[in-house]
């Protein structure tokens, strides 16, 4: 298994562009996350899915977008990119299970810089 | 408000000594809480998860302990090696909630 990939793996964006970060997985889990993480903070929950056509908004989801099509993909959309964007990107899924066996896994991240 | 609170900061120790991080919660209702360790570079590895009825669980040489009616966790390393440096991050989750609480990480640094 691949686990949970994420691409492109870099990124410079120009203020007012869009882009969409690509997160997939091989592992049949229902559930899958976008978090950023900025530097010195803790990761902050941008979007969540619990199966394929259903998505809800985290703690910041403001400028972004989601789309759960298919169980293995959850793409993320920036549509109008700002500087306040330049984060790391995390995205993580975790099997529909009983806590004890509910690890989520993670990518290895997109760095996007907006300038 | 949730919160999330990791103590210290930053930690540097010599190879092969023990350290113990610190994590101080708010979250309520409780669910679980998660320690997950962050290579530079890389996304979180889970180390251990806990419900309200276990107050200790070992993941080789990492062992955390929660005291939920304290709100407290703990994450101790035993016997540190080199290739223990990284980002330890707790993560607290509300019952009923797919919003994780994570604290800001203890950056801890082993030297040889």
């Amino acid at each position: 298994n691949a686990g949970v990939t994420q691409t492109p793996k870099f990124r410079i964006l120009k203020i007012g562009q869009s882009m969409t970060l690509q997160c997939a997985q091989d592992m049949n889990h229902n559930y899958m996350y976008w978090y950023r993480q900025d530097p010195g903070m803790g990761l902050k929950l941008i979007y969540y899915s619990v199966g394929a056509g259903i998505t809800d908004k985290g703690e910041v989801p403001n400028g972004y977008n989601v789309s759960r099509s298919t169980t293995e993909d959850f793409p993320l959309r920036l549509e109008l990119a700002a500087p306040s964007q330049t984060s790391v990107y995390f995205c993580a899924s975790r099997a529909e299970a009983g806590v004890s066996t509910d690890t989520q896994y993670f990518g290895p991240g997109t760095r996007l810089t907006v300038l | 408000k949730n919160q999330v609170e990791q103590s210290p900061q930053s930690l540097i120790i010599l190879e092969g000594k023990n350290c113990t991080l610190q994590c101080n919660y708010t979250v309520s209702p409780f669910s679980n809480l998660r320690w997950y360790k962050q290579d530079t570079g890389r996304g979180p590895v889970s180390l251990t998860i806990m419900t309200f009825s276990e107050n200790t669980k070992s993941n080789g040489r990492y062992t955390a302990t929660l005291d939920a009616d304290t709100k407290q966790s703990s994450l101790h390393i035993t016997a540190s090696q080199l290739s223990d440096s990284a980002s330890y991050i707790c993560v607290v989750v509300s019952g009923g909630s797919y919003i994780p609480t994570f604290g800001r990480g203890t950056s801890l640094i082993v030297h040889p």
